[in-house]
């Protein structure tokens, strides 16, 4: 079974600031992952996706995520926060059996972005 | 707007009681999950629904919890006689096909469920 591991429990950082926020899975099968975001009182949103291809993938307001297979993980990375960034973000893989698609999620990374 | 529904928002209830969460996917959508966060825990996959049927129960944490889905449309999720270690934000989600593992999945907002 996969599993997903975010090292950072809470990140604080000043407004301005880059941030990396970490992620390693645990198959070293071919694997889908995902980066979500939660906003206060709100439910997940997709951010961004790695399926194949380039190695580095963007979302639209500038994080960035690199899929490294060697050392299995898919950190997401912005290098300047804005306050509004302050959320919660979920690493997940798909695990697929049974003939359906499961997202497995890391336990979560609270951003905390102070001016 | 056409995104996921959940409803109520939020739940208030005594414990011993029983709740019934309900859960409106994207239209079309034929896949359905129910997962389960808790205070400082990540998501917990719960259910899957592929129409009306759940392939995958495995996730729910006891028999006090049931869910169904009616018409491949909405979804309801059922904890009887509620404990306090219940209390947690239930959330859904909706995909197109839950065999395509290239699409993502849509959220609801959740319900936020306190046992007193």
């Amino acid at each position: 079974a996969q599993s997903v591991t975010q090292l950072d429990s809470q990140v604080p950082v000043f407004e301005e600031a880059p941030v990396e926020l970490r992620c390693n899975y645990s198959s070293s099968v071919s694997v889908y992952l995902f980066w979500y975001v939660q906003y206060p009182n709100q439910g997940l949103q997709l951010l961004l996706k790695y399926l194949s291809g380039s190695t580095l993938v963007e979302s639209i307001n500038g994080f960035e995520a690199e899929f490294n297979k060697s050392q299995t993980s898919f950190h997401l990375r912005k290098p300047s926060v804005h306050i509004s960034d302050t959320a919660e973000y979920f690493c997940a893989v798909n695990e697929f059996s049974g003939g359906y698609n499961k997202l497995i999620f890391g336990a979560g990374t609270r951003l905390a972005v102070h001016p | 707007g056409a995104g996921v529904s959940q409803s109520p928002s939020n739940k208030v209830t005594e414990k011993g009681k029983d709740v019934e969460l309900r859960c409106d996917p994207i239209s079309g959508h034929t896949a359905l999950y129910w997962y389960r966060q808790s205070l400082g825990q990540g998501l917990e996959f719960l259910i899957y629904f592929q129409g009306n049927s759940a392939p995958d129960k495995s996730g729910l944490p006891s028999d006090r919890f049931s869910a169904e889905r009616t018409g491949g449309s909405v979804s309801t999720l059922t904890i009887q006689r509620t404990q306090q270690e219940d209390s947690a934000v239930y959330l859904c989600a909706s995909s197109p096909r839950g065999g395509d593992s290239n699409q993502p999945q849509h959220f609801g907002d959740g319900t936020r469920l306190s046992i007193l």
